[in-house]
């Protein structure tokens, strides 16, 4: 069965910093695309980052862009977020999401098919 | 910076059916796909490439597209789908991804 489980949350005093893993399991990592999502208290879904299969291409959201940075270790089949100079607009719970993955036969994606159960970031003094 | 707007809330009755819809400037030429998030759990795409049902999802919900606007219809509506449901595309690019600001599906 498909896994991603995401740690390293936690409390954080404004401008600090935090890096958040994603461990996944039962499926070929490397393939996949990868994204982050996070959700504040009580609100709506927002994207974050993308990094690609190879981990040659990544996107970032203005709201966290040249604070956070994305990464991937595909031989211990993990995501990563990089998260610098923190805000209190920061807090919230974040998301791993396995997206797509391209084959010989073209690219497959059925949106954002499978989620980590999320890990909670608190910024506060 | 991209929208993508969903009204803030949609109520109906069990075994009516329910209509979600959302809007952004793009979505002719980006696909729009939507995600079911109940209270306390990660979300779960119910649609993707605007009408695509994934599998274990069941058929009383369906998407339709026409110009800026997609639509998620719930047909049946069941106690069950009380939830917040999220439509997301991308800009004209491709490269960002945006969600709307979610519908909180009341069955009364």
């Amino acid at each position: 069965e498909v896994q991603l489980v995401e740690s390293g949350g936690g409390l954080v005093q404004p401008g600090g910093s935090l890096r958040l893993s994603c461990a996944a399991s039962a499926f070929t990592f490397s393939r996949y695309e990868m994204n982050w999502v996070r959700q504040a208290p009580g609100k709506g879904l927002e994207w974050v980052s993308y990094i690609s299969g190879s981990g040659g291409t990544m996107y970032y959201a203005d709201s966290v862009k040249g604070r956070f940075t994305i990464s991937r270790d595909n031989a211990k089949s993990s995501l990563y977020l990089q998260m610098n100079s923190l805000r209190a607009e920061d807090t919230a719970v974040y998301y791993c999401a396995r997206a797509g993955y391209y084959d010989s036969s073209g690219y497959y994606y059925e949106g954002y098919d499978y989620w980590g159960q999320g890990t909670l970031v608190t910024v506060s003094s | 910076s991209y929208e993508v707007t969903q009204p803030p809330s949609v109520s109906v009755s069990p075994g009516q059916t329910a209509r979600i819809t959302c809007s952004a400037d793009a979505l002719p030429k980006q696909y729009a796909y939507w995600y079911q998030q109940k209270p306390g759990q990660a979300p779960v795409v119910v649609i993707y490439k605007d009408s695509e049902r994934p599998s274990g999802i069941p058929e009383r919900f369906s998407g339709s597209s026409s110009g800026t606007t997609v639509t998620l219809t719930i047909s049946g509506v069941q106690a069950e789908d009380e939830a917040d449901y999220y439509c997301q595309s991308a800009d004209s690019s491709g490269t960002y991804q945006v969600f709307g600001g979610g519908t909180k599906l009341t069955v009364l």
